[in-house]
């Protein structure tokens, strides 16, 4: 058990609607991560908050959006969903600094209908 | 620029076999270098890390040095069992984690 929690473990919707996606990182963790894997894309970094505020930007389309709340948990918003939205979300999250390593959540599987 | 390149799976092994998977990479500076293990239906896991260079981490029969000369952090293990069949992920951190695209193992019995 990693300590970090997502939920849903499944979401099962249509195109075009829109979802939110939870994690709850591990007790002590300011830093949270959010990550795509898909079998086409691998594992793509979608994006870092540090202590409620955005640190980092990776391949993130602007149709999704994410926030980490004041308890810091944070929720991934994906909009407008496409066929190709499909994948599986994973949360992360780390204490401060480079040589820490980061701790997966399960993931939510979206699949797009 | 900076990315981790992984050897291409499949690696099929039958149990007991020596197992390498490796892994270069490129980075400015002195990365901290990781592997992740995900079993079918689960999430990444860490496997071992090495922050500095010379350093090696391992984990349940899994080794992995840090060599700075060759940029490469190479994951071994002497003997794999059936239950390591799995993707290996190697990884590198300076500002950000960089996967690498993953090595799925499968060993027979």
């Amino acid at each position: 058990d990693s300590g970090v929690t997502q939920t849903p473990k499944h979401l099962i919707t249509a195109t075009g609607q829109r979802v939110t996606l939870r994690c709850s990182p591990r007790s002590g963790d300011l830093s949270v991560y959010w990550y795509q894997q898909s079998l086409d894309q691998g594992l793509q970094f979608l994006i870092q908050y540090y202590n409620g505020e955005e640190r980092a930007k990776g391949n993130i389309l602007e149709r999704f959006s994410a926030q980490q709340f004041p308890d810091l948990h944070s929720e991934l918003n994906l909009s407008s969903l496409e066929l190709g939205d499909s994948a599986l979300y994973f949360c992360a999250s780390s204490q401060p600094g480079s040589n820490q390593p980061q701790h997966f959540g399960d993931g939510t599987r979206l699949s797009i209908l | 620029g900076n990315s981790v390149t992984q050897m291409e799976g499949p690696v099929t092994l039958s149990e007991e076999a020596f197992l390498t998977i490796n892994c270069t990479y490129t980075a400015t500076g002195y990365p901290s270098l990781f592997w992740y293990v995900q079993y079918p239906g689960e999430g990444l896991q860490l496997l071992l890390k090495a922050t500095k260079a010379d350093d090696k981490g391992s984990n349940k029969g899994f080794e992995a040095t840090y060599r700075k000369e060759t940029t490469s952090f190479h994951l071994e293990k002497g003997s794999v069992q059936v239950s390591d069949s799995a993707v290996y992920f190697c990884a590198r951190n300076t500002d950000k984690l960089i996967f690498g695209t993953g090595t799925r193992l499968q060993v027979f019995p």
